[in-house]
């Protein structure tokens, strides 16, 4: 079973500071998405990573995919209220299935 | 912009009731995925589609649950003999396959429909 273990769990910072959020597995992960989802609404789509040590940025987000494609980091820059919000992870896989294994998600509080 | 539609919203039932679900994929997509998320918690992978075929069923999925997508459009998600511990938000989601795998084809989230059991 491939599990996404995220960190931390809970994030509540000012608004200005910056923050980075941990994606951990055991195990290989043929692609990394990261959604992040507001309340009473489904996740949307952020990003994804696919090459080993692959680095994207979107605006103030940066997210990179390990070397081994067995983690992922999200970092945010210069954080915002409109960032609040829950976080996922999702790693894909080519072993013969379609689904996604999501994370634990992460939820940020950004304080004004 | 026609997303993945799902409904109801929300649904509020009595234990050992049986619940219908219903979810529109956006036209064009292929595959369509059904999830259950908790309080707090991430998506569980429940069942995916391909066209009208169901090609993938999770362990989650209880003899309670069956879902279908006739036609290849839409998909429903019945829950027979409801339990309190089926109380979730179930997400739909779809997206157009490649053959690269699913990591490399973006889901797309409706907005869940909310089952609480009474």
């Amino acid at each position: 079973t491939q599990l996404l273990e995220q960190s931390p769990q809970f994030l509540s910072i000012q608004e200005g500071e910056n923050l980075t959020v941990y994606c951990n597995s055991s195990s290989v992960f043929s692609s990394l998405q990261w959604y992040r989802q507001e309340p009473g609404e489904g996740p949307v789509l952020l990003v994804t990573v696919v090459t080993g040590g692959e680095v994207k940025k979107l605006k103030r987000l940066t997210f990179q995919f390990g070397d081994a494609r067995k983690d992922s980091s999200l970092h945010i820059t210069a954080a915002q209220p409109g960032d609040t919000g829950l976080y996922l992870c999702a790693g894909g896989s080519n072993f013969g299935n379609e689904k996604l294994t999501f994370g634990t998600g992460t939820r940020l509080t950004i304080i004004p | 912009d026609t997303g993945v539609s799902q409904d109801p919203r929300h649904k509020i039932t009595k234990r050992g009731q049986n619940v219908t679900f219903r979810c529109d994929p956006i036209s064009e997509h292929n595959r369509l995925y059904w999830y259950r998320q908790t309080l707090g918690q991430g998506p569980e992978f429940l069942t995916y589609f391909q066209n009208e075929a169901q090609l993938e069923k999770s362990r989650l999925l209880s003899d309670r649950f069956s879902a279908e997508r006739p036609k290849g459009s839409f998909s429903t998600l019945e829950i027979q003999r409801t339990e309190q511990g089926d109380s979730a938000m179930y997400l739909c989601a779809s997206s157009l396959g490649s053959t690269a795998g699913a990591g490399n084809s973006p889901l797309h989230f409706g907005n869940g429909t909310r089952l609480t059991v009474t």
